[in-house]
């Protein structure tokens, strides 16, 4: 089992581009869940689906954040357009079940310039 | 406001000792897990206590449960120099057909060899 993979480590973009995070999740696991980890806020749950569907988004900060979930290998997370305050690092994580252990992956550290 | 909170913020300790971290939530909840993350990667599981269990263990692990005071702790025995980390409580409650699991700041454990 590759666990979750979220290939990108680190990005660096400049501020008012789009930015994309990409994650898979542990095959077999129905749900998939966003987080953002800065020093300020600690880790934060962005966003959250269940067999592909976005249950609760009340964690996305702004507009500019969006996220999707076309299949049940394959996830994004979308900032258009980015701001260095958005420069933290992205978390994917997955479970079979909410109330279950979540199994994160390496995360992708975001640097917005 | 993030459910739960970890004390001490940071704790340094010599190898071979036991270290004690703490977690205060504020409203109730279904389960509460503990996660350790190493610089720079994601976050691991450790062990998942439910709001019906006092007390649960893991190899040098204990994790002990109080609802009536909503707060948990965690025990690592013997600790060695690789339980270098930070350590997460994350307390989950659901309702209005959402599921939420909220992680505290982290308590960050030095264990000096």
């Amino acid at each position: 089992d590759a666990g979750v993979i979220q290939s990108t480590r680190h990005e660096v973009t400049e501020m008012g581009q789009e930015v994309t995070l990409r994650c898979k999740p542990i095959s077999g696991h129905d749900y998939l869940f966003w987080y953002r980890q800065t020093m300020m806020r600690g880790l934060e749950l962005l966003i959250y689906f269940n067999n592909n569907v976005p249950i609760d988004d009340s964690g996305m900060p702004e507009d500019r954040f969006s996220a999707k979930m076309p299949n049940a290998s394959f996830s994004t997370l979308k900032i258009q357009p980015s701001e260095p305050r958005d420069s933290a690092v992205y978390f994917c994580a997955s479970s079979s079940s909410p109330y279950n252990e979540q199994f994160f992956g390496p995360g992708t550290r975001l640097t917005v310039l | 406001s993030q459910q739960g909170e970890e004390d001490p913020q940071a704790l340094s300790i010599q190898e071979g000792e036991n270290a004690t971290m703490n977690c205060s939530y504020k409203t109730s909840i279904n389960n509460l897990q503990w996660y350790r993350q190493n610089s720079g990667r994601g976050l691991v599981h450790l062990i998942l206590i439910r709001s019906n269990e006092r007390e649960k263990h893991s190899g040098r692990l204990r994790v002990t449960l109080d609802t009536s005071k909503k707060s948990s702790s965690l025990l690592i025995t013997a600790s060695r120099a690789a339980d270098t980390a930070s350590y997460f409580c994350a307390t989950d409650y659901s309702g209005a057909g959402s599921y939420q699991l909220t992680f505290g700041k982290g308590t960050k454990l030095s264990v000096i060899p």
